[in-house]
């Protein structure tokens, strides 16, 4: 069966660009949630969509940061203007509820922005 | 805001030692309680949930102290293939899912 795909893996930008990052959330799971890990921060959760609604965005940094689920199969997570400070792994999660024992992690996009 | 502390590391152990560690959380609301495992450059997976009476899978035993607010995670006979960083996750009340910053376990022939 196939996890969660994430697009794309390495990501390489010039401050000031936009970045789009991709999502395929596992079949069948209602809930997707968008984390960034850096060493200083470790593990952070951004936002998180149930049934393709956002439910809590508390998270997302600024609003540089937006995330969008258009249908059960794919969600996007933008950055306009990236920044240096940006520059992180981002993971996507899919479940099929709420609690971190379900939830499964795709490979993550290592993100650099120069 | 609340916090979940674990002691970075790293802990470097021998092949077949046993090892141990603990977690810390701020919010005596919290509900759940797990670790997770993260392999250098990979995503983290589930290990184990944390259940209040204690629980245990094969080497690995969770176990929580609400009192105190701490989970521990203890590795019996380790392997080499236990190398890597554990993470604690601990979720419930208004703070939702929390993320410690995980502790690097090397384990050395």
């Amino acid at each position: 069966d196939a996890g969660v795909i994430q697009s794309p893996r390495h990501e390489v930008t010039e401050m000031g660009q936009e970045v789009t990052l991709r999502c395929k959330p596992i079949s069948g799971h209602n809930s997707l949630f968008w984390y960034r890990q850096t060493m200083m921060r470790g593990l952070e959760l951004l936002i998180y969509f149930n049934n393709n609604v956002p439910i809590d965005d508390s998270g997302m940094p600024e609003d540089r940061f937006s995330a969008k689920m258009p249908n059960a199969s794919f969600s996007t997570l933008k950055i306009q203007p990236s920044e240096p400070r940006d520059s992180a792994v981002y993971f996507c999660a899919s479940s099929f509820g709420r609690g971190p024992d379900t939830q499964y992690f795709g490979p993550g996009t290592r993100l650099t922005v120069l | 805001r609340k916090e979940v502390e674990q002691d970075p590391g790293p802990f470097n152990v021998p092949e077949g030692a046993t090892v141990a560690f603990n977690c810390t959380y701020s919010n005596s609301a919290s509900q759940s309680f797990f670790w997770y495992r993260q392999d250098c450059r990979k995503e983290p997976k589930l290990l184990m949930s944390v259940y209040s009476s204690g629980n245990e899978d094969g080497r690995f035993t969770a176990q929580l102290n609400r009192a105190s607010q701490y989970i521990s995670l203890l590795i019996r006979d380790s392997k080499l293939s236990d190398s890597a960083t554990y993470l604690c996750v601990v979720s419930g009340g208004a703070d939702g899912l929390t993320f410690g910053k995980g502790t690097h376990l090397i384990i050395q022939p």
